[in-house]
């Protein structure tokens, strides 16, 4: 597609129950990103893709968080029994290449989440 | 590790004035810094980027310069219209074959007709 599109835009869901968050990256783009904003801080980086590689999980924040792409396709990123500090938007990102010194990143518009 | 600090917002401006968001980092090696915007509904955009010391990125008639010596990219732009409403991230990238990308809080700017 012409940009990374990132489904549901809006995610309220109660506490303890399971959420999917899915993300279209780029055709093309072979690395794809995950990254959460809570209110008030920075991007926190989550996940890491490139091609058929195993994924860089190192920024999940604990074991109810996991995410799966397949080739260099959709991703979805999984949270389960949600916790209202989970409660952010999550955004993902593709770039063309491994790293993103020279192209930079596409983001998509993110999904807001909250938990209730 | 890394880090990036940016001065806190809101910053509420008036059309055609000067602005300028400070930015300062901490990292290992010699990073590229980037500034990416984000407007009301919308994702994140690459503004302007830096991969080494001195350079200068620019568009949109926005402008940072990579000061090694001061670990500092400030943004700048001489007259600001009301569509430059958004939040601004700076953002560095640092050591060979990286991808993690280091943000800042973001700066939320308003301007103001």
């Amino acid at each position: 597609g012409a940009g990374v599109s990132q489904s549901p835009s809006n995610k309220v869901t109660e506490k303890g129950k399971d959420v999917e968050l899915r993300c279209d990256p780029i055709s093309g783009h072979t690395a794809l990103y995950w990254y959460r904003q809570r209110l008030g801080q920075g991007l926190e980086f989550l996940i890491y893709f490139q091609g058929n590689s195993a994924p860089d999980k190192s920024g999940l924040p604990s074991d109810r968080f996991s995410a799966e792409r397949t080739g260099e396709s959709v991703s979805t990123l999984t949270i389960q029994r949600t916790q209202q500090e989970d409660s952010a938007v999550y955004l993902c990102a593709s770039s063309p290449h491994l790293t993103g010194t020279n192209y930079g990143y596409t983001f998509g518009s993110g999904t807001r989440l909250t938990v209730v | 590790g890394n880090s990036v600090t940016q001065m806190e917002g809101p910053v509420t401006l008036s059309e055609e004035a000067f602005l300028t968001i400070n930015c300062t980092y901490t990292a290992t090696g010699y990073p590229s810094l980037f500034w990416y915007v984000q407007y009301p509904g919308e994702g994140l955009q690459l503004l302007l980027k830096a991969t080494k010391a001195d350079d200068k990125g620019s568009n949109k008639g926005f402008e940072a310069t990579y000061r090694k010596e001061t670990t500092s990219f400030h943004l700048e732009k001489g007259s600001v219209q009301v569509s430059d409403s958004a939040v601004y991230f700076c953002a560095l990238l640092s050591g060979a074959g990286s991808y993690q990308l280091t943000f800042g809080k973001g700066t939320k700017l308003s301007v103001i007709p």
